[in-house]
């Protein structure tokens, strides 16, 4: 079975600071993987995702992901951050194209001016 | 508009009360999930439907039912209500035809069992 670790529960980071979200999943097959952000009292909606070919994703709002298969590992970057940004990241993997998504325990993020 | 409601978005119930939560869209997808959020487990699938004659069971199908009623609707039950099914909920939806894999979501609903 598939499983999706996020390493850190909060992240508090100043504005225009760089930002890194650690996240790793166990697979016995291979994975499609996604991110997805959810600010307060709202859904979940994409940032990026990884189905194949390049390792390093690029998505929305300046976010970019980078796939490390040995590592099992798919981190979210961002290079300066806007309190805008503030928000629950949420890490996923799918064994069968993102028709059944596991989702790790979520990030918070909390840009502070 | 929405392109995925659910209906309500707040709701306080009392133990072994049965209570539906409706999801609708108008985005034409084939495919429309349920999901339960708890604080520090994220998303855990609960049921999803492939199309209106296909419902599968998810991760944490126990304690709850569902329903497509056409390919625009996908209802979620809880036959008696407990304390432990305190959760936010989110329909998602998705589109097999695009090979997209995206899943959109719905506001979200969030239901208190006392």
């Amino acid at each position: 079975a598939q499983s999706v670790t996020q390493l850190d529960s909060q992240v508090p980071v100043f504005e225009e600071a760089p930002v890194e979200l650690r996240c790793n999943y166990s697979s016995s097959v291979s994975v499609y993987l996604f991110w997805y952000v959810q600010y307060p009292n709202q859904g979940l909606q994409l940032l990026l995702k990884y189905l194949s070919g390049s390792t390093l994703v690029k998505g929305i709002n300046g976010f970019e992901a980078e796939f490390n298969k040995s590592q099992t590992s798919f981190h979210l970057r961002k290079p300066s951050v806007h309190i805008s940004d503030t928000a629950e990241y949420f890490c996923a993997v799918s064994e069968d194209a993102g028709n059944k998504l596991t989702f790790g325990g979520g990030t918070r993020v909390l840009v502070k001016p | 508009d929405a392109d995925v409601t659910q209906t309500p978005r707040n709701r306080i119930t009392k133990t072994g009360k049965r209570i539906m939560l409706e999801c609708s869209q108008t985005k034409g997808h084939d495919r429309m999930y349920w999901y339960r959020q708890d604080p520090g487990l994220g998303l855990r699938l609960i049921y999803y439907s492939f199309d209106v004659k296909d419902i599968n069971k998810g991760e944490i199908s126990d304690g709850y039912s569902v329903s497509r009623q056409a390919q625009a609707k996908f209802s979620l039950s809880l036959e008696s209500a407990i304390p432990n099914q305190t959760a936010l909920y989110f329909c998602a939806t998705s589109d097999s035809g695009t090979g997209a894999y995206e899943q959109y979501f719905g506001p979200g609903t969030r239901l208190t069992v006392t």
